[in-house]
Parts: C-alpha cells; sequence; structure tokens
C-alpha cells in the first residue's frame, strides 16, 4: 500500500541552527502539507503545497520557515534558525485532490532543538 | 470559538461495549469531515470520511454528520483494547480553488479496557 515517508525520524538540533526534514509523498498525489505536534497539544497545519507553490500557509509558518519540491519525488521543510519552540513531531501529509479526498500523512520527524 | 471542539476525555468503555465519540465545528460551511486515530508517539491515520449528513458504516466504524447541527460524531462498536487511542476529528477548511487544509480538534482519548 502506497504510503507517505519521512526523514529522519528524530532529530536533535542546537538552537540557532537549520534542519531539513524531508518527506516522499505517495506518488500520484498532489497536494502536499505540514503539520505540526507539540507535545501534548493538538495537530497545526504550517502550509500547503500545490503545482510547485504555496496554496496556504498558517500564521505558525513564518520567515523561519521554508518548503521546497527540489525534484518529483521529495518535499521538504526547512527551518533556518531553530528555536527551543520549535520543538516537536513534525509531519508530512498529501492527498490526490484537495478538500474533499483524504490525506495520508507519514509517521512524522521528532525535532527535538537543544 | 475553537473551530473544532471535542472533549479531551480520557473515555473509557468495557471491551465489546460501543464507544462514541463527538466533535462539534464552527464553520457552517464546512463541506468534508474526517476521523484521524493516532496512538501515542504515532502519526494520525485516516479511519472515516464523510461528506454528507446521516450516517456511514465502515466495518466496527460509523460515521454520523448533521451539518445543522455542526456535529460529527464516530461509533465504535465491539470495543477493542487495540481502539484505545487518541480520536482526531478534522474539518477541511476551504479557501477555495487550490487553497484547504484540514483543521483538528484536541483529540479525544479512548481508553478500552480488557
Amino acid at each position: 500500500e502506497p504510503e507517505v515517508t519521512q526523514t529522519p525520524s528524530h532529530q536533535v538540533t542546537q538552537m540557532g541552527q537549520e534542519v531539513i526534514l524531508r518527506c516522499v509523498p505517495i506518488s500520484n498525489h498532489l497536494y502536499f502539507y505540514w503539520y505540526r505536534q507539540i507535545l501534548g497539544q493538538k495537530v497545526e497545519f504550517l502550509v500547503s503545497f500545490y503545482n510547485n507553490e504555496i496554496s496556504e500557509k498558517s500564521e505558525i509558518f513564518d520567515d523561519q520557515f521554508s518548503v521546497e519540491r527540489p525534484d518529483g519525488s521529495n518535499f521538504t521543510l526547512k527551518i533556518r534558525s531553530t528555536k527551543l519552540e520549535d520543538s516537536a513531531m513534525y509531519f508530512c501529509a498529501s492527498s490526490a485532490r484537495t478538500g474533499i479526498t483524504e490525506a495520508f500523512f507519514g509517521q512524522g520527524t521528532r525535532l527535538t532543538v537543544v | 470559538q475553537k473551530e473544532v471542539e471535542q472533549n479531551s476525555g480520557p473515555l473509557s468503555v468495557p471491551e465489546g461495549a460501543i464507544a462514541s465519540l463527538n466533535c462539534t465545528y464552527s464553520d457552517r460551511g464546512s463541506q468534508s469531515f474526517f476521523w484521524y486515530r493516532q496512538y501515542s508517539g504515532k502519526s494520525p491515520e485516516l479511519i472515516m470520511s464523510i461528506y454528507s449528513n446521516g450516517d456511514k458504516e465502515d466495518g466496527r466504524f460509523t460515521a454520523q454528520l448533521n451539518k445543522a447541527s455542526q456535529y460529527v460524531s464516530l461509533l465504535i462498536r465491539d470495543s477493542q483494547p487495540s481502539d484505545s487511542a487518541t480520536y482526531l476529528c478534522a474539518i477541511f477548511k476551504d479557501y477555495g480553488g487550490s487553497q484547504g487544509n484540514l483543521i483538528f480538534g484536541k483529540g479525544t482519548k479512548l481508553s478500552v479496557k480488557p
């Protein structure tokens, strides 16, 4: 069964360092998303991506964040200068169409900023 | 008013019983509704989607939607200990065109006692 895959599963980084989280969406999907979940809190939307550009972004997705689809399979989230409060689980998701079809999530990357 | 509200629980039911999980939402224009299951430390796993008023059944799961009351529910029949997890209600927030994203509730923690 097709699945969304994310690497790494766990990343520890020093405050102020740049991190890149990687995702391989399901191959025939067109819509890609990043969500995050701080420990004990709800899943929060960060950004959606379609046709090689950002479709929508939340207030969380400030200038420290960027996304890229560098080739036909990968979808990346970059945090330029990590802060302690960026520590969270980051989930990539993809869907075939927007809205009326389901979004499937990867297993997540646990980011720990120290 | 929160966009998606759920009782955080925990909801405890005995094995074999029916578990009933409820969710209300504030956006009357919402058209797509989803239930995800999330085990501790894992990613959300889609278990049900519903788009029309009424009931939708899939195995032991039944999703119910009442758009007039802005209410979505999930029933789990013959609950098993393996159903113990946090259940996330999500709505699709449609900004039009290709823009939109999932808005999650905080989740209801379900515990099924053997």
